[in-house]
């Protein structure tokens, strides 16, 4: 099974700031990475697919990047509605393995 | 639009069994897989297995086999999720999602709402 290390596990960030959140693969994912924003008793919502392809309504503060094992997701100017939780997820092969998640709290 | 709709929350007894439905409509449902993904309360997201959507074939991570069972109604355009002999470590919320694909793999791009089993004697 594929490990994703995810860090840093909570971050604090006051508004207006750049975040970045990297997940390391425990082998090659190929760019196979998305990115997952989650708000407190909400489904996640995808942001991010292979790595760093936009969904139609993310914003384009958000981004990501990486190759083989290591890949990082960024938030330009953070606003408050950015204030969640985030996960990264492999989907290069089964079994799906997520990231431990990035708690993205208000300074 | 696209929407995955599931059954509402779950109030159980250890040894007790419950089924979890998920609709989905706006799209054609034998035309992609679905997941279940499980989130513990206060945790992070966890794969349970996914269920071909055409043939019924479930497959299961290693953690979930045994007293997880998924299934379909494809005539109703429905996943479910039946998990037997519940235990306290079973309270969690259960997602479902379906299995997109753009040309660069296949990804969770739709999910349910969530839905809150809470195993308590």
């Amino acid at each position: 099974d594929i490990q994703m290390t995810q860090s840093p596990p909570s971050l604090s960030a006051s508004l207006g700031d750049k975040v970045t959140i990297t997940c390391q693969a425990s082998q090659n994912i190929n760019k196979y990475i998305a990115w997952y924003q989650q708000k407190p008793g909400k489904a996640p919502r995808l942001l991010i697919r292979y790595t760093s392809t936009l969904e139609s309504g993310t914003p384009s503060r958000f981004s990501g990047s990486g190759s083989g094992r290591d890949y990082s997701f960024s938030i330009s100017n953070v606003e408050s509605e950015d204030i969640a939780s985030y996960y990264c997820l492999q989907y290069v092969n089964l079994p799906r393995t997520f990231g431990g998640g990035t708690k993205l709290e208000l300074k | 639009q696209i929407q995955l709709v599931q059954s509402g929350p779950e109030l159980k007894k250890p040894g007790e069994s419950v089924k979890i439905s998920c609709k989905a409509s706006g799209y054609t449902f034998t035309d992609y897989a679905m997941h279940w993904v499980k989130q513990a309360p206060g945790k992070g997201l966890k794969w349970m297995g996914w269920i071909n959507t055409y043939t019924g074939k479930p497959t299961y991570a290693d953690d979930f086999k045994g007293r997880f069972v998924f299934s379909l109604e494809a005539s109703a355009s429905t996943a479910n999720l039946q998990i037997s002999n519940l235990k306290n470590e079973d309270t969690a919320t259960y997602f479902c999602a379906r299995d997109g694909y753009s040309g660069d793999g296949y990804y969770f791009d739709y999910w349910g709402q969530g839905v809150m089993v809470t195993v308590s004697s």
